[in-house]
């Protein structure tokens, strides 16, 4: 039974690209967050999803941050016109059952994105 | 706003001693109260939840007590191993999962 899978594990962009970061939440889980981090800092929560819904997403940015969670496939995080800013370790975390947010029940961590704006 | 604390932000020990890592937070209206490990590049691992109903909780040389009233839990290792150097997080659980900014862990042979 995999874990938390996230790719890629470093991704470069130049300032303006656009960033997509993949979560694939542990088999039966159907509830993911992303989170960043940045040097030295704690994990900031930016949003919370389910299949086909936004749960709460008032940790992300309102502009060029996006997030979803399809039916099928993984949960994507898209950056757009990406700055120096968001050069940053972004973790996807799942959990499987449903309730309030956040789950009283132990999350399941990936092993990161590391983004590096150029 | 719930504001978790971790001090100090680094602790260097010889191994074999017993450790205590300190976490604090502001709001005690929490779930729980959570502790990760994070080693260099990797995710974070869940080491102990303790429900906000319980006081602590034990798993193998780990112990993490909670006191809600003064919004305070504490992580004890045990017999401290090399293995164990790693950054250690606390995050509290109310409206949001709130980490703190995590204490890195050296245990010297």
């Amino acid at each position: 039974n995999a874990g938390v899978m996230q790719n890629p594990r470093h991704l470069v962009r130049r300032r303006g690209q656009e960033a997509r970061l993949r979560c694939s939440p542990m088999k039966g889980h159907s509830h993911v967050y992303w989170y960043r981090q940045l040097p030295e800092e704690g994990l900031k929560f930016m949003v919370y999803l389910q299949k086909e819904n936004i749960i709460d997403e008032s940790g992300m940015p309102k502009e060029r941050f996006s997030a979803e969670f399809p039916k099928e496939g993984p949960s994507i995080l898209r950056i757009q016109q990406v700055v120096r800013g968001d050069s940053a370790a972004y973790f996807c975390a799942s959990h499987k059952t449903g309730g309030p947010s956040p789950p009283n029940e132990k999350l399941f961590f990936g092993s990161g994105t590391q983004l590096s704006v150029l | 706003k719930q504001e978790v604390t971790q001090i100090p932000a680094a602790l260097s020990v010889p191994e074999g001693e017993n450790l205590v890592l300190n976490c604090s937070f502001t709001d005690s209206a929490i779930y729980n109260l959570q502790w990760f490990r994070q080693d260099p590049g990797k995710g974070l691992t869940s080491l102990l939840l303790i429900q906000s109903s319980q006081r602590e909780q034990t798993s193998g040389r780990l112990n993490a007590s909670l006191d809600k009233s003064s919004g305070r839990s504490t992580l004890y290792i045990a017999a401290s191993q090399p293995g164990d150097s790693a950054t250690y997080l606390c995050a509290a659980s109310s409206e949001k999962l709130v980490f703190g900014k995590g204490m890195k862990l050296t245990v010297n042979p």
